[in-house]
């Protein structure tokens, strides 16, 4: 059964600076991987979504990367910003259908 | 962008009794549903997959007489969390495919249930 992993649990950094989120899967055999953000207590956000044949994917201040055949993913966030604040979450695919998540990183920028 | 609700957002219920949550997809047509169980401080875990005019698929461990999914329509996906327990109070979240290939899916902002 696939199992997905971030690294840090959590993480706090002061504004301006860039940082990266770290995520691990055991079975490469996926279809699709995507990033979403979690503010307490509310649903999901997806933030960006990356084809099991591209490498990374790009929008405004972040940039997600994916190596599949090391089981790998990061997302890297430029200049953060107190608003950043949130639970990141990272999902596999298998098939583009059902996720299985990560165990997120929750995040502090702070002012 | 597509958007996907869930109704209610908040429900507190006695033990013993069962809720109902429905999750609706507003602009687009989802073949296939998933719903999402989220404990306090736990990631997202996938429950069941909900196929329209057919039976859901449940994950493992997922008593599939207790968590009842019905996909009636196209737009419509509803989850009864039968004789509801303390132990079943948790964050509820569906999401949706667009039946016409879009690989995004799209998440509802979740239920949260208390059962007391």
């Amino acid at each position: 059964k696939q199992e997905v992993t971030q690294i840090p649990a959590a993480l706090s950094v002061p504004e301006g600076e860039n940082l990266v989120l770290n995520c691990s899967f055991t079975d490469s055999a996926i279809y699709n991987l995507q990033w979403f953000r979690q503010d307490p207590g509310k649903g999901l956000t997806s933030l960006l979504l990356i084809q099991s044949s591209q490498r990374e994917q790009t929008s405004g201040r972040l940039n997600a990367s994916l190596d599949k055949s090391s089981g790998r993913s990061t997302l890297y966030i430029a200049a953060s910003q107190p608003g950043d604040s949130a639970t990141y979450l990272c999902a596999v695919s298998p098939t583009g259908n059902q996720f299985y998540f990560g165990t997120g990183t929750s995040l502090t920028v702070i002012p | 962008g597509a958007v996907v609700s869930q109704h209610p957002s908040w429900v507190i219920c006695k033990s013993g009794t069962s809720v109902k949550i429905e999750c609706r997809s507003l602009d687009f047509q989802a073949t296939t549903m998933f719903w999402y169980r989220q404990f306090p401080k736990q990631s997202l875990m996938l429950m069941a997959t909900s196929n329209e005019g057919s039976k859901a698929t449940y994950e493992q461990g997922v008593e599939k007489d207790k968590f009842l999914i019905n996909h009636a329509s196209l737009t419509l996906s509803t989850l009864t969390v039968t004789s509801a327990h303390p132990e079943d109070s948790s964050f509820y979240i569906c999401s949706a495919r667009d039946g016409t290939g879009e690989e995004t899916q799209y998440f509802g902002p979740g239920t949260r249930l208390l059962v007391l």
